[in-house]
């Protein structure tokens, strides 16, 4: 099984500032890996898939990047609707698709 | 638009028994892997079960396998989970969500859920 670590666990920043999350496979996923945001009680959004390309809709201040086992999730600059909790997940190597524990993004 | 809607979650006892659907529109649903997720209160996403888009290929985490069920019917656009066994540690908000044709593919659509609370 794919292990994926995502740090920091909670990041503390302040809107029109700039966010990076990272995330850790355990084995290389090749680029075969996706980014999820979750709001309170709302079910998760897919951000980004193919470590980098930006899913329908999703605004270009959303970027990622990343190979193998290292992946980095950066948003330019928060705006208030940013503040939620981020997922990655690798669909190379399954069963089972992974998730990382997440990344709370908090003000 | 794309319209996953999840139903059949409930209070259920250790050891009983449910059945999730989840209504599909606004895709091709019949060309599309679909999965279910759950995530327990508080907790991260957990992958649960994967079908592929035409019932042929089902896959399933180890917690859940030999207890639950995957299946389709694409003629009713109709995905289900049937849960056995249910065990305190299966309580969490259950997910359908949409990949693509092929299972080597991101989660493209979600539901809102729906919760299944074991307990007696």
């Amino acid at each position: 099984e794919v292990v994926m670590t995502q740090s920091p666990a909670t990041l503390s920043v302040s809107p029109g500032e700039r966010a990076t999350l990272s995330c850790r496979a355990s084995q290389s996923v090749n680029r075969n890996l996706a980014w999820y945001q979750q709001k309170p009680g709302q079910a998760p959004r897919l951000l980004l898939y193919g470590a980098s390309i930006r899913a329908t809709g999703v605004p270009d201040r959303f970027s990622a990047s990343g190979s193998g086992t290292e992946f980095t999730l950066t948003i330019s600059s928060l705006q208030s609707e940013d503040f939620a909790v981020y997922y990655c997940q690798q669909y190379n190597n399954w069963p089972p698709y992974t998730f990382g524990q997440g990344t709370k993004l908090e003000i | 638009q794309v319209q996953l809607v999840e139903s059949g979650g409930g209070v259920v006892q250790p050891g009983g028994s449910l059945r999730l659907s989840c209504a599909a529109s606004g895709f091709s649903f019949s060309r599309h892997v679909m999965h279910w997720v759950r995530q327990a209160p508080g907790k991260g996403l957990e992958w649960v079960a994967l079908i592929s888009f035409d019932g042929t290929s089902k896959h399933y985490a180890d917690a859940v396998k030999g207890r639950f069920t995957i299946s389709r019917d694409n003629s009713k656009n109709t995905l289900h989970l049937q849960m056995n066994s249910l065990r305190g540690d299966d309580m969490a908000v259950y997910y359908c969500a949409g990949g693509q044709l092929l299972p080597t593919s991101q989660f493209d659509h979600w539901g809102q859920g729906t919760l299944v609370t074991v307990s007696s």
